[in-house]
């Protein structure tokens, strides 16, 4: 399954929002039901961070300013208020279908 | 709190093998698998390995068939993964993770492999 994320840079003003897009070549619905969609954070120098998993559901520990939406093959990963910390590449995942595949990556930065 | 812990960076000459390997703590190793991904440079992250530490068995992406090896410590909580038959396009960060129910929940904090002549 290919992932294709948009933008693929993203100049943000501190305190206004931000969208990332991942669309998927196949559906990423689970013969389980579930949708095995994530996003991760990759800060300058360190490895990715888990955010948000099945689509929607924040990990431990992730700001609630983070939101993911969609289904079947569009997603959505929401900034409502970007800070400084959040500089980074962004990933989605799907690990619905073997192998696991991953987005080519949005660089958020500030404008 | 759970933590993966990897070996340091590591530089080798091509048809060289490498040997990663990934410690883990802060949870019960034998009940989470752990996967090998890693970052080559203007690439995309790509999914490499699975093993399950709880009984060994493995499975590799396709086009590492052959040249992906892992193996479990039990005694110290590790995982080795040796990559064999290096080139240079194999240069990149390589990450142990661990997964829990299909997703990518722990990372470790990477290990540079560079291959040059």
């Amino acid at each position: 399954i290919v992932m294709t994320q948009t933008p693929l840079s993203s100049p943000v003003t501190l305190g206004q929002p931000a969208s990332i897009s991942c669309r998927s070549s196949q559906s990423l619905v689970h013969s389980d039901g579930n949708t095995y969609l994530s996003w991760l954070q990759q800060r300058p120098g360190q490895p990715p961070r888990l955010l948000i998993y099945k689509i929607s559901n924040r990990f431990s520990g992730v700001p609630d300013r983070f939101s993911g939406s969609g289904a079947g093959t569009d997603f959505t990963l929401k900034i409502s208020r970007v800070e400084a910390e959040d500089v980074g590449v962004y990933y989605c995942t799907q690990a619905s279908q073997f192998p696991s595949t991953f987005g080519q990556g949005t660089r958020l930065e500030i404008k | 709190q759970v933590q993966l812990v990897q070996s340091g960076a590591e530089v080798k000459k091509p048809g060289a093998s490498v040997k990663v390997s990934c410690t883990a703590s802060g949870y019960t190793f034998t009940s989470y698998y752990i996967h090998w991904v890693r970052q080559a440079p203007g690439q995309r992250l790509e999914w490499m390995a699975i093993i399950n530490p709880g009984d060994s068995s493995t499975t590799n992406a396709q086009r590492f068939q052959g040249r992906v090896t892992m193996t479990r410590d039990m005694s110290t909580s590790t995982i080795h993964m040796e990559l064999s038959s290096l080139r240079s396009e194999d240069t990149a960060v390589y990450y142990c993770v661990r997964s829990s129910g299909r997703t990518f929940d722990f990372w470790g904090q990477g290990t540079l492999v560079t291959v040059s002549s």
